[in-house]
């Protein structure tokens, strides 16, 4: 078990271009979550998956934003067109359940010039 | 719509002494869980500890326990023993019946040597 892991680490972009971030999550969870989180605040909830399936998405989740996690496994968070206001960190979790605890990854760092 | 609140930004502690963390928060609901997680400084976020609303008994976790007041929907985190390693953000967290995590602004906590 290797935890969560996150791609890339770190990513800086111009404004209007579009990014993808990767994680994958522990192998044997089922629950996959996206949290975006500012500096000095706590993480927001975006998106969460159960398999392959997304059933929540928050409303700070804005139509350029798109999440997949095709055949359960790793998912990926696309932003289109990003903006200044996208800068934060995104941090992908995972869990067996919901009465089980979250493990995160160690985040994608978004910076938008 | 659940809230979690903690209104203390920063902490001090002494090493070797006794810190406590304040959170609140509001739902609705009587069956959900909540979790105290450490965010270390451009590190990720692991668990500190968890409870089950169903249980009256608070959890413990080595030196960390908590005072779980769910009438008064209050989750305090208590750090015995205070250690320089424990230095970090702390993040109340309320569980969703869908697994979601709800934050709080989170508690900077400094421990002096």
């Amino acid at each position: 078990d290797t935890g969560v892991s996150q791609d890339p680490r770190h990513k800086i972009t111009k404004r209007g271009q579009n990014v993808t971030f990767r994680c994958d999550p522990i192998s044997e969870h089922n629950r996959l979550y996206w949290y975006r989180q500012t500096l000095g605040q706590g993480p927001e909830f975006l998106t969460y998956f159960q398999n392959e399936a997304q059933l929540e998405k928050s409303r700070l989740l804005s139509d350029r934003f798109s999440a997949e996690r095709p055949k359960g496994s790793f998912s990926t968070l696309e932003i289109q067109r990003t903006e200044q206001g996208d800068s934060a960190m995104y941090l992908c979790a995972s869990s067996r359940g919901r009465e089980w605890e979250q493990f995160f990854g160690p985040g994608t760092r978004l910076t938008v010039l | 719509a659940q809230t979690v609140t903690q209104s203390q930004p920063e902490m001090s502690v002494q090493e070797a002494e006794t810190v406590t963390l304040s959170c609140t928060y509001d739902t609705s609901e009587s069956d959900y869980y909540l979790f105290w997680y450490k965010q270390p400084p451009s590190r990720q976020m692991i668990l500190v500890i968890r409870q089950e609303a169903y249980k009256q008994q608070n959890a413990t976790e080595n030196r960390f326990s908590v005072n779980f007041q769910k009438a008064a929907k209050s989750f305090s985190l208590k750090i015995s023993d205070s250690q320089l390693g424990d230095a970090a953000m702390y993040f109340c967290a309320y569980s969703t019946n869908t697994g979601k995590l709800i934050f709080g602004q989170g508690t900077t906590l400094q421990v002096k040597p």
